[in-house]
């Protein structure tokens, strides 16, 4: 079964703090997405990671992907109450089709 | 451009009632997608397209319909509604090709339906 599970579901966090949410799928990919959403809105590319090892930063924001252990990871520092959002990874099993399996997300709360 | 474009924003639909969500992308994309979500939750693929004529089902296609007759457009049809389609439909977009291997998918804004 093809399937993308992220923790946390929520996360609370102070502002000036780091955090990292993480980001297990279930089989083979070589291309994962991380992607924001702000309440009642759409989904805004932030990350395209293609390779082992890939690391990716903007900002306070920086995402990783380990295709050995099926593994990403977005890391997050000195957090700002901007960055506050839904956070959502979604990975390419078949890449006939690009079909993307996204995780259930993670509300993150930045508190000041 | 304006990108992925869908409308309406928000419906309200009477159980067993049909309607169809339109979805239109400008940027010459030949790979279209339907998602829903449900809330508090990611979103699940309920058709794609990889062009124009060519249709095949996502994870959750049961209750709904689509057609691709040209590039731009993707329509996602419901019939029969129920409260279980109660969700926010998002219309996506992407180019995989050579020199593309991002393939980055991009999102319309999103249709809110409310089935009662």
């Amino acid at each position: 079964e093809l399937k993308v599970e992220q923790n946390p579901l929520f996360l609370s966090m102070q502002e000036g703090k780091n955090y990292t949410i993480y980001c297990n799928y279930s089989t083979t990919s070589d291309r994962l997405y991380w992607y924001r959403q702000d309440p009642g809105k759409s989904l805004e590319s932030l990350f395209v990671l293609l390779s082992n090892g890939a690391v990716k930063q903007e900002g306070r924001l920086m995402a990783s992907l380990d295709t050995k252990a099926r593994l990403s990871t977005l890391h997050i520092t000195a957090a700002v109450h901007d960055l506050s959002a839904t956070y959502f990874c979604a990975v390419v099993f078949n890449f006939g089709n690009e079909k993307l399996t996204f995780g259930t997300g993670t509300r993150l709360t930045i508190i000041p | 451009n304006a990108g992925v474009t869908q409308t309406p924003k928000f419906r309200i639909l009477k159980i067993g009632q049909s309607m169809t969500l339109q979805c239109t992308q400008d940027m010459n994309h030949n790979y279209m997608y339907w998602y829903r979500q449900d809330p508090g939750m990611g979103l699940k693929l309920i058709y794609y397209s990889v062009g124009a004529g060519i249709t095949d089902k996502g994870e959750v296609p049961n209750g709904y319909n689509v057609s691709r007759s040209t590039t731009e457009d993707f329509p996602l049809r419901l019939e029969l509604a129920a409260p279980s389609q109660t969700s926010v439909y998002f219309c996506a977009s992407s180019y995989p090709g050579l020199g593309s291997p991002y393939n980055e998918q991009f999102f319309g804004p999103g249709t809110r339906l409310t089935v009662l």
